[in-house]
């Protein structure tokens, strides 16, 4: 099972949009919507940000939203702020019980 | 409230092997996924397997399949990551990880325990 692919960046200047993509197959990504996404600080553990594609745990910031189209989903953070500097991975389930996680994306606000 | 305490830091000789155990609190420990995620220094996460205490069989990545054996321990709500014939490239922070809010997808994360293969 290939990770799913992540670009390595993405940079933005504060209050402005970005998205991160996270393209994978029909036999993950593309066959459901157990898409998650994590946002990592260097040194902690990851955070859970987005689960189902959409959907939001408690107390994380609306800023943060998920999609979905075919075989690729998507995080968009909106209003970037300096705190949104951290590494984002996706994750899906997959056809064979399994879970990947995508490659990774290194957020900077410029 | 949730809790997933891992144990503590290991440095390992090539070819040994390694036992990360991780102690459950604050949820019914038999019905719940636990997962187990490794992270190479500088590389990304992944997913190593996972298993429901209370089904007792782990399913793990292909990668890992006959290499890593996952357990529980009901009366110590303590789950288990074994990895045997340790190389250079198994060093890695391991985490536990449980799926509490529902399943697929990893809402409660172990403090992750260093596991440093050196010769």
């Amino acid at each position: 099972q290939s990770a799913l692919t992540q670009p390595a960046s993405v940079s933005g200047s504060p209050g402005q949009s970005i998205t991160i993509s996270c393209t994978g197959t029909s036999s993950d990504v593309g066959r459901y919507n157990y898409v998650s996404w994590y946002q990592q600080y260097p040194g902690k553990a990851p955070k859970l940000m987005i689960f189902d594609v959409t959907n939001r745990p408690s107390g994380v910031s609306s800023r943060f939203s998920g999609s979905k189209s075919g075989n690729t989903a998507s995080l968009t953070i909106s209003g970037l702020q300096a705190e949104d500097e951290a590494e984002y991975y996706c994750n899906s389930y997959t056809s064979a019980n399994a879970y990947v996680f995508g490659t990774g994306t290194k957020v900077t606000v410029l | 409230q949730v809790q997933l305490v891992q144990s503590g830091a290991e440095v390992k000789r090539p070819g040994s092997s390694v036992k990360v155990s991780c102690k459950a609190s604050g949820v019914t420990f038999r019905t719940q996924p636990i997962t187990w995620v490794r992270q190479a220094p500088g590389q990304g996460l992944e997913w190593m397997g996972g298993i429901i205490p209370l089904f007792g069989t782990a399913n793990y990545a292909q990668k890992f399949q006959g290499r890593v054996t996952i357990t529980t321990d009901d009366s110590t709500t303590t789950a288990y990551m074994e990895l045997p014939s340790l190389t250079f490239e198994d060093t890695a922070v391991y985490y536990c990880v449980g799926e509490v809010g529902g399943p697929y997808y990893f809402d409660y994360w172990g403090q992750g325990t260093l596991v440093t293969v050196s010769s």
